[in-house]
């Protein structure tokens, strides 16, 4: 099993600053099948990103993602005040699929 | 309006049972591999089982195998999980979500979910 490490777990940043999400998985991710969700309270997660530099229908440019092998990263390029949320990686590369702890952007 | 929407969940003793339900509205819903994927209070994802749009393809999680089945019915455009041998561990939100490739395995489109508690 694939497991991802997700860095770091909070991340504090004021609207406007550039946030960088990182995803580390303990064996190549095999096609670099990779994607990204954001999480809102009470709310499903959302796709984000996925192949891993793939962007999900209706999701603004100012996200991003990048990597191969066994890092990956989502870069937020300027935060808008509802970015605010929580981030996944998972891989879809082997089985079991597999999803990291997960990274909470905050607003400092 | 495309949407998934879970129902069943509920409080159940250890070592009952519940049978889960998502319904699918807005989409061609053979043409999708549909999903669980859980997630206890506080915690990360948890992948729990997929069935594809035929049902000629199930899967599960080890953690759950022995225990829970997947079905559909694509008349009616839904889904269950029947949850047997309920362990406190078990115990999450159950999301049903979207695979949008066939087998892609990863997930589009989700549900709100529906709370599973497992406690005497």
């Amino acid at each position: 099993e694939i497991v991802l490490t997700q860095s770091p777990d909070i991340l504090s940043l004021s609207p406007g600053e550039r946030a960088t999400l990182s995803c580390r998985a303990s064996q190549s991710v095999s096609r670099n099948y990779l994607a990204w969700y954001q999480q809102k309270p009470g709310q499903a997660p959302r796709l984000l990103m996925y192949d891993p530099s793939s962007r999900a229908t209706g999701i603004p440019d100012r996200f991003s993602g990048s990597g191969s092998g066994t890092h990956f990263t989502l870069t937020i390029s300027r935060l808008e005040p509802e970015d605010f949320a929580l981030y996944f990686c998972q891989q879809y590369g082997s089985s079991p699929l597999t999803f990291g702890g997960g990274t909470r952007v905050e607003m400092k | 309006e495309v949407q998934l929407v879970e129902s069943g969940g509920g409080l159940v003793k250890p070592g009952g049972s519940l049978r889960l339900s998502c319904a699918a509205s807005g989409f061609t819903f053979t043409s999708y591999t549909i999903n669980w994927v859980r997630q206890a209070p506080g915690k990360g994802l948890e992948w729990v089982s997929g069935i594809s749009g035929t049902s000629s393809d199930m899967y599960l999680a080890d953690s759950v195998k022995g225990r829970f089945t997947v079905s559909r019915d694509n008349a009616r455009n839904s889904l269950s999980l029947q949850m047997n041998s309920l362990r406190a561990d078990d115990t999450a939100v159950y999301f049903c979500a979207r695979d949008p490739r066939g087998n892609g395995w990863y997930f589009d489109l989700w549900g709100r979910g529906t709370l599973v508690t497992v406690s005497s």
